[in-house]
């Protein structure tokens, strides 16, 4: 059974860059299926921030692409999200997944147990 | 950029019929997942392709979608079905997932 933990830091200063890892296990990342990022302000809706292949073949939402880097590590089974110039708006539920799914069918089929990022001086 | 709309709540008895609807433009012609999220929890897909029901969700959640309307229907509600649900897309017009705006069902 596929299963992801996030880690790294719980507060992170304004301007700054949030960084965080998802560690996966069950099943490798070279293997194939893309791996994403999702995030959830308290109280409200989910928001995708990006994806990648193992081959490190990205796609990012559009309204974060200019402060967004999603890489992988085959060698450690990890995935990671930077987030630059972060702010308040910033400060959300973070979640890793793995998607299933082809082409234009894909969906979010194994979900982390999110960690809870706040961006605050 | 592609909106999902979903009603903000549904309200229902226990033993009836929830229908939670995901409005968006022919969203007939996209693959439309749902997710259940309870409080404090990760979401969790309960139904995929439409109307496919990952192995261990019940039968009595099921999906379909046509014209400009996605719908989920959960049959013979449980107090345990009580929780926030999204549905989502990938658009293909600009390469991203969308996630509707969610509905918070509350079992009476």
């Amino acid at each position: 059974q596929v299963q992801l933990q996030e880690s790294g830091p719980g507060l992170v200063k304004p301007s700054e860059t949030l960084s965080l890892t998802c560690a996966v296990s069950g099943y490798s990342i070279s293997s194939g299926y893309y791996w994403g990022w999702i995030r959830q302000p308290p109280g409200k809706g989910l928001e995708w921030i990006g994806s990648i292949y193992h081959s490190g073949s990205t796609y990012y939402n559009p309204s974060l692409k200019s402060r967004v880097t999603i890489s992988v590590d085959t060698s450690k089974n990890q995935f990671s999200l930077k987030l630059s110039s972060v702010t308040a708006a910033d400060t959300a539920v973070y979640y890793c997944a793995r998607l299933s799914g082809v082409a234009a069918a894909v969906y979010f089929q194994h979900w982390g147990q999110g960690t809870l990022v706040t961006v605050s001086s | 950029s592609y909106v999902l709309t979903q009603p903000p709540s549904v309200s229902v008895a226990p033993g009836q019929t929830a229908r939670i609807t995901c409005g968006g433009n022919n969203i007939g012609s996209k693959s439309v997942h749902w997710y259940q999220q309870k409080p404090g929890q990760a979401p969790v897909l309960v139904v995929y392709d439409d109307s496919d029901r990952p192995s261990g969700i019940p039968e009595r959640f099921s999906g379909s979608n046509s014209g400009n309307t996605a719908t989920l229907t959960i049959s013979r509600v449980e107090a345990g079905d009580e929780a926030d649900y999204y549905c989502q897309v990938w658009d293909s017009s600009s390469d991203r997932n969308v996630f509707g705006t969610g509905t918070k069902v509350t079992v009476l």
